[in-house]
């Protein structure tokens, strides 16, 4: 099964609302990544959180990390139209070998003017 | 700018076919890696390299191989294609760290393949 699970698997907006994606997985990890997927096109990192900070933000994203309930969230603010994508949590789990990062199955985020 | 790049964006081939998929990335990174993608599957490691010559199988290798002869050059081979092959092909690299845990990668525009 997959480590990394993200929640909702479609969401649909207006812009100018706020986006919120979640990411839940299993065992403990060093550090969790969210990525950003245009249609058609390759994975964009977005931002890296490690196990022993509980928030990050960059721009108008912001990325907690709880790892008592081994899950994490993606906001995005004010979105825009151009925010529309797929986004991708990625795990690097501390048992699971060197350059083993695992990807979910995405959130597609429409976000519409 | 940072670059990984893929040779193809779209690439149609027959069953049966030998396929080459393949990767140049400008960073100097030791680690590359392949990847397919399929609807609501996410990413599954194929393949990845930490140096020149050296791969270790991912998580689904049965009908790939790879060959990394240059540092800047990971390219992915299917043997004989299956359509059970057509999907979305990533690659990606990254540097290797001293410490045991992976940092973010730099991914390619991706290829997809159809086998007919």
């Amino acid at each position: 099964s997959q480590q990394g699970e993200e929640d909702p698997q479609a969401l649909s907006i207006q812009e100018g609302e706020n986006a919120t994606m979640n990411c839940s997985y299993k065992t403990s990890i060093n550090n969790l990544q969210w990525y950003r997927q245009n249609s058609g096109r390759g994975l964009v990192h977005l931002i890296l959180i490690r196990s022993n900070e509980r928030e990050k933000h960059s721009g108008r994203l912001r990325v907690t990390l709880d790892t008592s309930k081994k899950s994490s969230s993606l906001l995005i603010t004010a979105s825009r139209a151009a925010d529309t994508a797929s986004y991708f949590c990625a795990t690097d789990p501390i048992s699971g070998g060197y350059n083993k990062l695992i990807f979910g199955a995405g959130t597609r985020l429409a976000v519409h003017p | 700018d940072v670059k990984v790049t893929q040779s193809s964006r779209y690439l149609v081939k027959r069953t049966g076919e030998k396929v080459f998929l393949e990767c140049v990335q400008d960073m100097d990174h030791e680690n590359m890696f392949w990847y397919r993608q399929d609807p609501g599957l996410g990413l599954r490691l194929i393949y990845f390299s930490y140096d020149v010559k050296m791969k270790e199988k991912g998580d689904i290798p049965e009908g790939y191989s790879v060959s990394r002869e240059k540092k800047e050059r990971f390219s992915l081979i299917l043997e004989s294609a299956s359509t059970n092959q057509t999907s979305m092909y990533l690659c990606a690299s990254t540097h290797r760290t001293r410490q045991s845990y992976n940092e973010k990668l730099f991914f390619g525009s991706g290829t997809q393949l159809s086998v007919l």
